[in-house]
């Protein structure tokens, strides 16, 4: 099974509102990734978790906090977004970092 | 700078037909590159992986190469069919353990 879900498909939430981005592998896998993408451009990196440490920061605003509650599981809270911050959020493990990425179907995110 | 450039951004190919995509990345000091597919508003699907070490990958209809000394990669796609439609994203792992994405081709099969 090379399966990574992501819930919920899609968010509407205001600039105001708190809300969290779920993701969950069961593969054993020991890397996870948050990735973000606007329409029409590749995804670009925001965390990257290894074995449940965060590893990577790619400078991503305080506003997105994210959090690796165990191996299989990985958590993106959001709060005081902006307009700017909608786009589709996509999440993928790996056996470890630097092996083959397995992606998510992704979150759609609207901000108001 | 390491940078990935997928030419060109979109193609029209009619169905049956063979067709090659094609990845260019800046440094030939690769760990891996990975090639991935992406229909409209979803995920990423992974369809070939190629280490460093290695020269191409198949699965299915799909064969991918690659030439660190060039700077390449190709995907090729035999016997096209609509199905195939979908942005192709090439992926490349530098070694820090990030992936660097190409900006995509946009593939589209005619009937």
């Amino acid at each position: 099974d090379t399966e990574v879900t992501q819930t919920p498909k899609h968010l509407v939430m205001g600039m105001t509102n708190k809300k969290s981005l779920k993701c969950e592998q069961h593969m054993g896998h020991r890397a996870m990734y948050w990735y973000k993408q606007k329409a029409k451009k590749p995804p670009e990196l925001m965390f990257v978790y290894s074995y449940e440490k965060l590893s990577i920061n790619e400078s991503v605003p305080s506003r997105f906090s994210p959090e690796c509650p165990n191996s299989s599981l990985l958590n993106l809270h959001l709060h005081a977004l902006q307009p700017e911050d909608s786009a589709l959020y996509l999440c993928a493990s790996s056996q470890d970092r630097s092996y083959e990425q397995y992606f998510g179907p992704g979150t759609r995110l609207t901000v108001t | 700078k390491q940078e990935v450039t997928q030419i060109p951004a979109a193609l029209s190919v009619p169905e049956g037909e063979n067709l090659v995509l094609n990845c260019s990345f800046t440094d030939s000091a690769i760990y891996n590159l990975q090639w991935f597919r992406q229909d409209p508003g979803k995920g990423l699907t992974s369809l070939l992986l190629i280490q460093s070490s290695q020269r191409e990958q198949t699965s299915g209809r799909l064969n991918a190469s690659l030439d660190k000394s060039s700077g390449r990669s190709t995907l090729y796609i035999a016997a096209s069919q609509p199905g195939d439609s979908a942005t192709y994203l090439c992926a490349v792992n530098f070694g820090n353990e990030k992936l660097t994405f190409g900006t995509g081709t946009r593939l589209t099969i005619i009937p």
